[in-house]
């Protein structure tokens, strides 16, 4: 069965730098997600994407993040100077279809330092 | 605005004792769809069930079933003859129509003891 892929599954960064989280969604998806997990918190929408632009977006996704489809097949999520309350689990998604399940990858752990 | 409401924020039960976790939501839409998710302790996020407003029948799938009613705005699920692999923490979300956010509860932590 089709998979969401990221990548790194751990990354250490320390504070002030830039990140880049990677996801490959399945293929024939359309919509793209972000979402982020804080240890022993809930699941927190970032960012959703379609049709190579953002189509909403949460209060935690400030100016510091970014998202990128560079080559319709790869989905970026970019933090541009990391605090340490970034440090979380990051989701990304991908749906076919509204109405389906969005399928989650394994997420990437992000610890500041 | 949406919002889901999972109260009970931990239980614990012993194996082969039955379980249900609540899960109550709030949206203005007529059309929006409920979800349940697994997140084991390895992290992952693990789809279980989907249902969508229109559709009010209850679903049993082996030891799982889940209890859908409007009229509370609730969408519970209740684990028969629990297991020790079902410990895990257990989403409630919710998405209004068309691709739009998943909406998450805060979790509740199910421990099963042997």
């Amino acid at each position: 069965e089709p998979e969401v892929t990221q990548t790194p599954s751990h990354q250490v960064t320390q504070m002030g730098q830039e990140v880049i989280l990677r996801c490959v969604p399945i293929s024939n998806h359309l919509y793209f997600y972000w979402y982020r997990q804080i240890l022993g918190q809930k699941v927190e929408f970032l960012v959703s994407f379609y049709n190579n632009e953002i189509s909403e977006k949460s209060e935690i996704f400030d100016d510091q993040f970014s998202v990128e489809r560079p080559d319709g097949s790869n989905f970026t999520l970019k933090i541009r100077s990391t605090k340490l309350e970034d440090s979380a689990m990051y989701f990304c998604a991908s749906l076919g279809q509204a109405g389906q399940p969005q399928h989650f990858g394994d997420g990437t752990r992000l610890s500041i330092l | 605005a949406q919002k889901v409401t999972q109260a009970q924020t931990e239980i614990s039960v012993v194996e082969k004792e039955d379980v249900t976790l609540d899960c109550v939501y709030e949206t203005r839409d007529t059309t929006y769809y409920l979800f349940w998710y697994k997140q084991p302790p390895s992290g992952e996020l693990v789809f279980l069930i989907r249902r969508n407003s229109f559709d009010e029948q209850n679903e049993i799938s082996g030891r799982y079933s889940w209890n859908f009613q409007k009229s509370t705005s609730s969408f519970n699920f209740t684990i028969t003859a629990s297991q020790v692999v079902d410990s895990a923490v257990y989403f409630c979300a919710l998405s209004e129509a068309g691709a739009q956010k998943l909406v998450f509860g805060q979790g509740t932590r199910l421990t099963i003891n042997p």
